[in-house]
């Protein structure tokens, strides 16, 4: 069963700064991943999604790797701003599935 | 764009009384999900469906069930409300014709009092 780490738990930035979020997945037999965010008491939006033929993503200031053999991935967050704050969870399928297993999150807050 | 909607943003109910939560999406997507989240605990399955009047029970079913009537309507239903099952209940979609990005609604606040 894929089970779905995000270290560290809250992160807390100057506006400016860049960071970097990581996931980690126990089962690299995926064939995505995917990168949302999540804004205090609202639904998740899809932020990035990584076929596993890809090794990147790009959407604005956010990068996003994936390394199947090492079970890894990172999401890369340039030059941040106080309107990135919000939780930010990855997500992987089980071999063969279309369920999503979530990480429980990496809530960011970036200071003015 | 697509669109995931849920009937409501906040729902406060009795213990014992039965919960409909209805979800919606317009881009005609074969795969839905519900899923239920909680602090400490993250995103749980609680069921989807692969196709209209098809259902899968995920990871914690036990006192919900589910119908899907018309492939863009999925329901989740709770058949008699306990304290436990307060909690924030999130519904979901998947375009697996070509990106396979799953879509998420607003969510619903269910409190079960």
């Amino acid at each position: 069963k894929q089970e779905v780490t995000q270290i560290p738990a809250a992160l807390s930035v100057p506006e400016g700064e860049n960071l970097v979020l990581n996931c980690s997945f126990t089962d690299s037999a995926i064939y995505n991943l995917q990168w949302f965010r999540q804004d205090p008491g609202k639904g998740l939006t899809s932020l990035l999604l990584i076929q596993s033929s890809q090794r990147e993503q790009t959407s604005g200031r956010l990068n996003a790797s994936l390394d199947k053999s090492s079970g890894r991935s990172t999401l890369y967050i340039a030059a941040s701003q106080p309107g990135d704050s919000a939780t930010y969870l990855c997500a992987a399928p089980g071999a063969g599935s279309y369920q999503l297993t979530f990480g429980k999150g990496t809530k960011l807050s970036v200071i003015p | 764009d697509v669109k995931v909607t849920q009937s409501s943003r906040y729902l406060v109910k009795r213990t014992g009384e039965k919960v409909f939560l209805e979800c919606v999406q317009d881009m005609d997507h074969e795969n839905m999900f519900w899923y239920r989240q909680d602090p400490g605990l993250g995103l749980r399955l609680i069921y989807f469906s692969y196709d209209v009047k098809m259902k899968e029970k995920g990871d914690i079913p036990e006192g919900y069930s589910v119908s899907r009537e018309k492939k863009e309507r999925f329901s989740l239903i709770l058949e008699s409300a306990s304290t436990n099952q307060t909690s924030m209940y999130l519904c979901a979609s998947i375009d697996n014709q070509s990106t396979d990005t799953q879509y998420f609604g607003p969510g619903t606040r269910l409190t079960v009092l």
